[in-house]
């Protein structure tokens, strides 16, 4: 049961433009939306945060977007850089004791 | 401030045999959760624990079960391993279960579990 979705299993971006990752979600219940960076032999590494109450949360060159009604949140990153070629996944929380990951976009920024 | 540490980080395990996987969490974190995630997918939660206490489990057998530690550091025992239990297990912290502090979770590079 994949609760939280990420349909695009990668996506290539010239540096300097930007990039758009997509994340769909199941789960009305869920009230804490997440995305992570993952590098090769790494843990996964914390990148933004939205609570369910809100609609946008920024933090430098990254914003996440929620639209609760399409149960739908987005990331973008702008300008994309060439350091930010990873993989990315979108993490939801229920209660703050029941997480899930979608399947992950790797991203390739293109210098 | 020291980050999550996760040991071994290759392991080897024959079908049937039974596993303990380690985890100490980042300094001022009191609450470690464990993640499960196979090749070309994402993590999957296996179970949280708070204060030495599960807090929560995901979709997983009982003979996934687990500890924390009054130091706030964790094990994850596996009983009579399967195949498909071959993964790569990641442990993470947080500081607290809710709010942001409860949700943003400071992960370990892993434990990379092979069942022959």
């Amino acid at each position: 049961d994949q609760q939280v979705k990420q349909n695009s299993p990668s996506l290539s971006v010239q540096e300097g433009r930007i990039s758009i990752l997509n994340c769909d979600y199941t789960n009305s219940m869920f009230d804490y939306f997440l995305w992570y960076k993952k590098y090769p032999a790494e843990g996964p590494t914390f990148l933004i945060s939205i609570s369910s109450i809100k609609d946008k949360n920024e933090d430098g060159r990254f914003t996440v977007f929620l639209n609760k009604s399409a149960k739908h949140l987005s990331l973008h990153i702008v300008p994309s850089q060439p350091g930010d070629s990873a993989v990315y996944f979108c993490a939801a929380s229920a209660f703050g004791n029941q997480f899930y990951f979608g399947t992950g976009t790797s991203l390739t920024v293109i210098p | 401030e020291t980050g999550v540490t996760q040991s071994p980080t290759h392991l080897i395990k024959t079908r049937g045999q039974q596993v303990t996987l380690r985890c100490s969490s980042q300094s001022g974190h009191n609450t470690v959760s464990w993640y499960q995630q196979a090749l070309g997918q994402g993590p999957q939660f296996i179970f949280q624990y708070y204060r030495e206490e599960e807090n929560g489990r995901g979709n997983f057998p009982p003979r996934f079960s687990g500890l924390q530690f009054p130091n706030y550091s964790s094990e994850l025992n596996v009983n009579a391993l399967e195949l498909d239990d071959s993964a790569l297990y990641l442990c993470a912290s947080s500081r607290g279960t809710s709010g942001r502090e409860g949700n943003i979770q400071y992960f370990g590079a892993g434990t990379r579990l092979s069942v022959l």
